[in-house]
């Protein structure tokens, strides 16, 4: 079945630095990816759609200079957090869609931490 | 806009118990996904629905895809330990994006 990797699981980053989570499509081609936030105890919430060789679509409220989204090829998206605050530690998701409205697979998450 | 709810906020139950959970909305979707996540990880797809009237298992889990187009139910039979984790239903709006309930909390007392 499909399987989507997400890169790093885990990273704790100081104030004022950048991360990038890394989302791979590892056994299809995936044009559209998606990004997901989730607070703890709390539903996933959509920040945006990667589109592969074009700019991403931010959702209303998201600052697309802050979250960096780039999907260079069918199997890559990147999310690059800058100049990241505390306020921005969440777990970031990933999800693949396999086309055709089939459903969307996720990857496991990544737990950021900003101190 | 539309809205999406999802319901109950939680469950504590027996296990063997049967479990029910449903999701509402005030618009109409062509396509309901079920979730389970488990603490730390991604969700990952149950059930996926796509015709009204549409009642589909997936061995313990069975869900239906409402009438109206505007409802989804999942149950969940016989419930173990291993059912612990949080539930979304996800329909598809256009776009082909997600949009994700509140989510049920399961909680499986052995």
């Amino acid at each position: 079945g499909a399987v989507v990797s997400q890169h790093p699981s885990r990273v704790i980053c100081k104030s004022g630095t950048s991360v990038k989570i890394e989302c791979r499509s590892l056994d299809f081609q995936a044009t559209t990816m998606f990004w997901y936030r989730q607070f703890p105890k709390q539903s996933l919430m959509l920040m945006a759609t990667s589109n592969e060789g074009s700019k991403a679509t931010y959702e209303q409220g998201v600052e697309k200079d802050k979250f960096l989204i780039n999907h260079a090829s069918l199997t890559l998206s990147t999310l690059t957090v800058t100049s990241a605050h505390p306020e921005d530690s969440s777990f970031y998701i990933c999800s693949a869609g396999t086309g055709g409205g089939y459903g969307y697979t996720f990857g496991s998450g990544t737990r950021l931490t900003v101190v | 806009g539309q809205q999406l709810n999802q319901s109950p906020q939680s469950m504590f139950i027996q296990e063997g118990e049967d479990v029910s959970m449903n999701c509402t909305s005030s618009s109409i979707f062509n396509t309901w996904l079920w979730y389970k996540q488990e603490p730390g990880e991604g969700p990952v797809l149950l059930i996926a629905l796509y015709k009204a009237g549409e009642l589909t298992s997936n061995g313990r889990l069975t869900a239906q895809f409402g009438i109206t187009r505007k409802d989804s139910f999942l149950n969940i039979s016989a419930s173990i330990p291993s059912d612990v984790g949080i539930y979304f239903c996800a329909p598809l709006e256009y776009g082909n994006k997600l949009v994700f309930g509140a989510g049920t909390i399961l909680r499986v007392k052995s």
